[in-house]
């Protein structure tokens, strides 16, 4: 059965570095989000991804985070200058159309900021 | 705006008893209802979904859900729960109007013993 996959499974960085965080979606879906989970806190959404721009996202996706789908099976998030509060786990998912259909998660990066 | 709340943080039963995690939801439209698991350092792997028809809805490992609109619930059921059940479930909702953005309850933590 198609997955979504997610790389690396855990990344730490440094406070103020810039992190990317891979995911390849499931191979024929057309759009693709990003969410986040605080140790202990419920998923929140980011961004959500369409047609190569952004279709809608939230509050916490300030000017730091960049989305880009830089080739036919990528899609990554890009955070420029990490914090503490980054600390998180980052879900990928993508679905067939849009709202109506289900999203299929991945396993998760667990991002460790210092 | 589009809301969950998952009214209870755990829920406990005995193996073989019939199980029922809340769901109550706030949308402006049409409610997208969806069931998610969560076990541990896993992502979230799809249950099952209401979008329209049947109000009652099956999905994976014997799980179904109840849609009710006039108390705009969507309660997950079980007849008779596993040990291997245990695990936090989310429920979540969209509305066609924001592009297929999820939003999550706080999830509730389903034990299930011996």
């Amino acid at each position: 059965e198609p997955e979504v996959t997610q790389t690396p499974s855990h990344q730490v960085t440094q406070m103020g570095q810039e992190v990317i965080l891979r995911c390849v979606p499931i191979s024929n879906h057309l759009y693709f989000y990003w969410y986040r989970q605080i140790l202990g806190q419920k998923v929140e959404f980011l961004v959500s991804f369409y047609n190569n721009e952004i279709s809608e996202k939230s509050e916490i996706f300030d000017d730091q985070f960049s989305v880009e789908r830089p080739d036919g099976s990528n899609f990554t998030l890009k955070i420029r200058s990490t914090k503490l509060e980054d600390s998180a786990m980052y879900f990928c998912a993508s679905s067939s159309t849009g709202v109506v259909e289900t999203q299929y998660f991945g396993p998760g990066t667990r991002l460790l900021v210092l | 705006a589009q809301s969950v709340a998952q009214p209870e943080d755990q829920v406990n039963v005995a193996e073989g008893n019939p199980l029922t995690v809340k769901c109550t939801y706030s949308v402006s439209g049409n409610p997208y209802l969806f069931w998610y698991v969560q076990y541990p350092n896993r992502g979230l792997q799809f249950l099952l979904k209401y979008i329209t028809g049947d109000n009652l809805v099956k999905g994976s490992y014997g799980f179904e859900a109840e849609f009710n609109k006039s108390q705009t619930s969507f309660h997950l059921k079980k007849p008779s729960a596993l040990v291997s059940d245990s695990a936090l479930y989310f429920c979540a909702v969209r509305d066609y109007t924001n592009a297929g953005k999820s939003t999550f309850g706080d999830g509730t933590t389903l034990t299930v013993k011996p």
